[in-house]
C-alpha cells in the first residue's frame, strides 16, 4: 500500500516568504507527526495530531510555525516569514495510535536563501 | 523527560564483521525504544522496537537489540555487516502512557568497508 507522502520534495524560498509543506499520511492512520531534521539540531519533534484531540504543539520553535490537519487526514505545516535557520528537512510520520510504529515520509528539503 | 544518547557519531566496520551501535536512554517511566535507519536522501525506516515484551528484539535486515534495564541500554547489533548496511542509524525513545512523540539520539553514521 501507499506510504506517507510529502510535497514538495524540495523547496527553495527567500527569507521573509511564507511556505506550506504538505503531508499525506497512510490511510486509516489516526496519528500524524511533524519532525525537523537539521545539521545543528538533529531530529526534533514539532507537532502531533491524534484523531480529533487538540494537537500537541509543544515542539514548535516559534509562533511563525503552525500546522493543521483537515478531515483527520492531510496535514499542512506553514512557516511564516521564513528565516535562514528554518532551512532543514521536514519529516512527516503517521501511525495507527500510540504507541504504534511511526512510518515516515521522504521529507521536504527546505532551503531559505 | 526522556532522552537517548548515542555513543559514536561515526562507526566503521569491515564487511562481515560485527556491527555494534550503542544507545543509552534516560526515562522517568518505562520507555518504548526504537531504532530507525536512514539512507541518503530518504526518510526514516523502522528497524525494530521494544515495547515491554521480550527484552531481545529482532528486526529487519538481520539486526537485533537487547533492552537492559540495569544498564539503561538498547544497543543495536548485527553479526555480519554488509555493504548495504551503510547508512545513518537513530535510536529513539517515547514514553508509555500516552503521547507518542519520539525523542531521537544524534545518530550514528555506519560505514562498511571491504
Amino acid at each position: 500500500g501507499a506510504g506517507v507522502s510529502q510535497s514538495p520534495s524540495n523547496k527553495v524560498t527567500e527569507k521573509g516568504k511564507d511556505v506550506e509543506l504538505r503531508c499525506d499520511p497512510i490511510s486509516g492512520h489516526t496519528a500524524l507527526y511533524w519532525y525537523r531534521q537539521s545539521l545543528g539540531q538533529g531530529l526534533e519533534f514539532l507537532i502531533y495530531f491524534q484523531g480529533n484531540s487538540a494537537p500537541d504543539k509543544s515542539g514548535l520553535p516559534s509562533d511563525r510555525f503552525s500546522a493543521e490537519r483537515t478531515g483527520g487526514s492531510v496535514s499542512t505545516l506553514t512557516i511564516q516569514r521564513t528565516q535562514q535557520e528554518d532551512s532543514a528537512v521536514y519529516l512527516c510520520a503517521s501511525s495507527l495510535a500510540s504507541p504504534e510504529t511511526q512510518y515516515f515520509g521522504p521529507g521536504t528539503r527546505l532551503l531559505v536563501l | 523527560a526522556q532522552s537517548v544518547t548515542q555513543l559514536g557519531s561515526h562507526v566503521s566496520v569491515s564487511e562481515g564483521a560485527l556491527v555494534l551501535l550503542r544507545c543509552n536512554y534516560s526515562s522517568s517511566v518505562p520507555p518504548y525504544l526504537f531504532w530507525y535507519v536512514q539512507y541518503p536522501n530518504q526518510g526514516l525506516q523502522l528497524l525494530l522496537k521494544y515495547t515491554s515484551a521480550a527484552t531481545l528484539v529482532k528486526g529487519i535486515n538481520g539486526f537485533e537489540a537487547e533492552f537492559k534495564k540495569s544498564e539503561t541500554s538498547f544497543h543495536l547489533t548485527k553479526p555480519s555487516a554488509h555493504m548495504s548496511d551503510a547508512a545513518e542509524y537513530f535510536c529513539a525513545v517515547t514514553k508509555t502512557g500516552g503521547g507518542n512523540k519520539l525523542t531521537f539520539g544524534t545518530g550514528t553514521q555506519l560505514k562498511v568497508e571491504l
